[in-house]
């Protein structure tokens, strides 16, 4: 079935270094992509999204390409704070309904 | 423009009770979907609904049921109450069925069965 896998976590990092969270998808269909971020005793907050293959979604410093040939939405930010720290999901949506797929999730710890 | 509302935030229950969630969806959007999320199983969905109707179900249990009314707010209903039940349930709405359109999550009411 469709699936969103996510890179094994959790990911440690020191302040302003590369962030990159590895995901990739099924090639089934035309999903949709998103990256959503939950910090904690909160509900999900979307980060970014992509709708179609080669585009760029980007908020905050954050950035993930739709890639159709490699199925992957890898997100990237240049340079990672404290207050970045927080759980990533990467999930895709399906041509039709609401229904969201999710990743694992991918526990990022930035520290100063 | 107000967020997704979910009522309770907390909740504590026993064993063999039942519980009805709440969720008020942005003004103006028309699909509200829920989900259950726990550390083992992840965010999984339960269901969906587009104009008072069922769209789609997820693989749980028919102790788990919702509906929508006319003015797109929600109601999930979990009888007969297990320990595994224990979970953040979450809310997210949506204008419409189409792939484009991003789902906005509420808070989530955390469920402790005990």
């Amino acid at each position: 079935g469709d699936s969103v896998t996510q890179m094994e976590g959790p990911v440690t990092l020191s302040e302003e270094a590369f962030l990159t969270i590895n995901c990739t998808y099924t090639a089934t269909g035309y999903p949709s992509l998103f990256w959503y971020v939950q910090y904690p005793g909160e509900g999900l907050q979307l980060l970014l999204k992509a709708t179609k293959a080669d585009d760029k979604g980007s908020n905050k410093g954050f950035e993930a390409t739709y890639r159709k040939e490699t199925t992957s939405f890898h997100l990237e930010k240049g340079s990672v704070q404290v207050s970045d720290s927080a759980v990533y999901f990467c999930a895709r949506k399906e041509t039709s309904g609401s229904r969201l797929t999710f990743g694992e999730g991918t526990q990022l710890t930035v520290n100063p | 423009k107000a967020g997704v509302t979910q009522t309770p935030r907390y909740l504590i229950k026993t064993r063999g009770q039942q519980v009805t969630l709440s969720c008020s969806p942005i003004s103006g959007h028309r699909s509200v979907s829920w989900y259950q999320q726990t550390p083992g199983q992840g965010l999984q969905f339960l269901f969906e609904y587009f104009s008072e109707t069922q769209r789609n179900k997820g693989n749980f249990p028919g102790r788990f049921s919702g509906r929508q009314f006319s003015n797109s707010r929600s109601e999930m209903n979990v009888s007969t109450l297990e320990l595994g039940d224990s979970a953040l349930y979450l809310c997210a709405s949506s204008r419409s069925e189409d792939r484009v359109y991003e789902q906005y999550f509420g808070p989530g009411t955390r469920l402790t069965v005990t």
